[in-house]
């Protein structure tokens, strides 16, 4: 089946430096993926869409500036959080479907911590 | 809006057959699937459903009525290893980079 693999899976960084999260779609093209960010005990929210080639869709209130979102080729999308702060300090994981396949494949997901 | 509802925390025994319900209230319809996830992990497919009625995947089972804006997921022969959280979520339009509609997930106990 579709795999989209990401990485890191966990990573933490210091407050004010930018973390890049990638993730892959490895035997599939992904025209488009989606950014979710989920916090503790809280469900899936929809950050932004990515379209290969094109500028991002961002979710209303997600800052554009601070989530960088760079989708260079059909398999590989990318996250940056800039300039991150404590209060983005969460679980960002990706997803992306795969033509003519119902279900949508996830990444494993990213633990951010931020201190 | 978009308005995705489901009990926040279940809690069965092994054995025992759960429901666990999500209703749905979004501006569009194409697809509702569900989800398990456990903590820290990502969310692995369970189901779809796109047309009323009930579908059966081994012990899980999930229905949807479109016209009650309803579904249910049940799940049988409970064992330990479905503690996890069952995330519903909805496809409001059928267009290629659709994005999912997510519940804020149920959180499923088992106990032995």
């Amino acid at each position: 089946g579709a795999v989209v693999s990401q990485h890191p899976s966990r990573v933490i960084c210091k407050s004010g430096t930018s973390v890049k999260i990638e993730c892959r779609s490895l035997d599939f093209q992904a025209t488009t993926m989606f950014w979710y960010r989920q916090f503790p005990k809280q469900s899936l929210m929809l950050m932004a869409t990515s379209n290969e080639g094109s500028k991002a869709t961002y979710e209303q209130g997600v800052e554009k500036d601070k989530f960088l979102i760079n989708h260079a080729s059909l398999t590989l999308s990318t996250l940056t959080v800039t300039s991150a702060h404590p209060e983005d300090s969460s679980f960002y994981i990706c997803s992306a479907s795969e033509q003519g396949v119902v279900d949508y494949t996830f990444g494993s997901g990213t633990r951010l911590t931020v201190v | 809006g978009q308005n995705i509802d489901q009990p926040t925390e279940m809690t069965a025994t092994e054995g025992a057959i759960v429901q666990i319900n999500c209703t749905y209230q979004t501006s569009g319809f194409n697809g509702l699937f569900w989800y398990q996830q456990h903590a820290g992990e990502a969310p692995t497919f369970l189901s779809y459903n796109v047309l009323d009625g009930l579908e059966e995947k081994g012990r899980f089972s999930s229905f949807l009525s479109r016209s009650k804006g309803y579904s249910y997921l049940l799940l049988k022969e409970l064992q330990m290893k479905d503690s996890a959280s069952y995330l519903c979520a909805v496809r409001p339009e059928n267009q290629a980079g659709t994005a999912l509609i997510f519940g804020k997930g149920t959180t499923l106990s088992v106990s032995s």
